[in-house]
């Protein structure tokens, strides 16, 4: 157990839908960062949050948008859902924001559908 | 912009022996590598990192290499096991910049 906790595991949705997928850190970690892993490919990152500010930003759709709230759990919602974006989301979070031989902690993922 | 690469998706490989997992970066100024296994329905896990002040480092059956020159770095399980069976993403960061991920390289030790 890395103790980064994802909720849902599954979701199922329609097209043109909304959703949100919601992150808890481990204990004492300040950075929340998001991935999106499609079939067949690697881990993609959308965007870092370190104590509620946003401190990267990656191939993050402009229907996507995430948060970090004041007790440091995070949400990722993702917009007008497109079947393409059925894919595995992955949170993840770290002590610091990427500092010297910083490791990254997962959860187990959600299982976006989009049908 | 593909900044760590794994070319190879499948290995297999018999129990006991070596298993060889490779992967390839174009950024110089990464400072820090790192190796996670991810088993079906879960998420990655941390299995070993390296630090670019060094070439090799060990821990247990696991050993990273890494070659700065090449900008290539690799994985050695041995022995292999069963257990082993899963997928494997190196990763690399320069300090105070995003991780980058390979796309994997999906494992099979053979009983």
């Amino acid at each position: 157990d890395s103790g980064v906790t994802q909720t849902p595991k599954h979701l199922i949705t329609a097209t043109g839908q909304r959703v949100t997928l919601r992150c808890s850190p481990r204990s004492g970690d300040l950075s929340v960062y998001w991935y999106q892993q499609s079939l067949d490919q690697g881990l993609q990152f959308l965007i870092q949050y370190y104590n509620g500010e946003e401190r990267a930003k990656g191939n993050i759709l402009e229907r996507f948008s995430a948060q970090q709230f004041p007790d440091l759990h995070s949400e990722l919602n993702l917009s007008s859902l497109e079947l393409g974006d059925s894919a595995l989301y992955f949170c993840a979070s770290s002590v610091s924001p990427s500092g010297a031989n910083e490791k990254l902690f997962f959860g187990s993922g959600t299982q976006l559908s989009v049908l | 912009d593909q900044q760590v690469k794994q070319n190879s998706p499948s290995l297999s490989v018999q129990e006991g022996r070596i298993s060889i997992l490779n992967c390839d970066y174009t950024n110089s100024m990464f400072d820090y590598f790192l190796w996670y296994k991810k088993y079906p329905a879960e998420g990655p896990t941390f299995l070993i990192s390296i630090s670019s002040i060094k070439d090799k480092n060990e821990d247990g059956r696991f050993t990273v290499f890494l070659n700065k020159s090449a900008k290539h770095l690799s994985l050695h399980i041995v022995p292999s096991q069963p257990g082993d069976s899963a997928v494997y993403f190196c990763a690399a960061h320069k300090t105070g910049n995003q991780f980058y991920f390979g796309t994997g390289t999906s494992l099979t030790v053979i009983p």
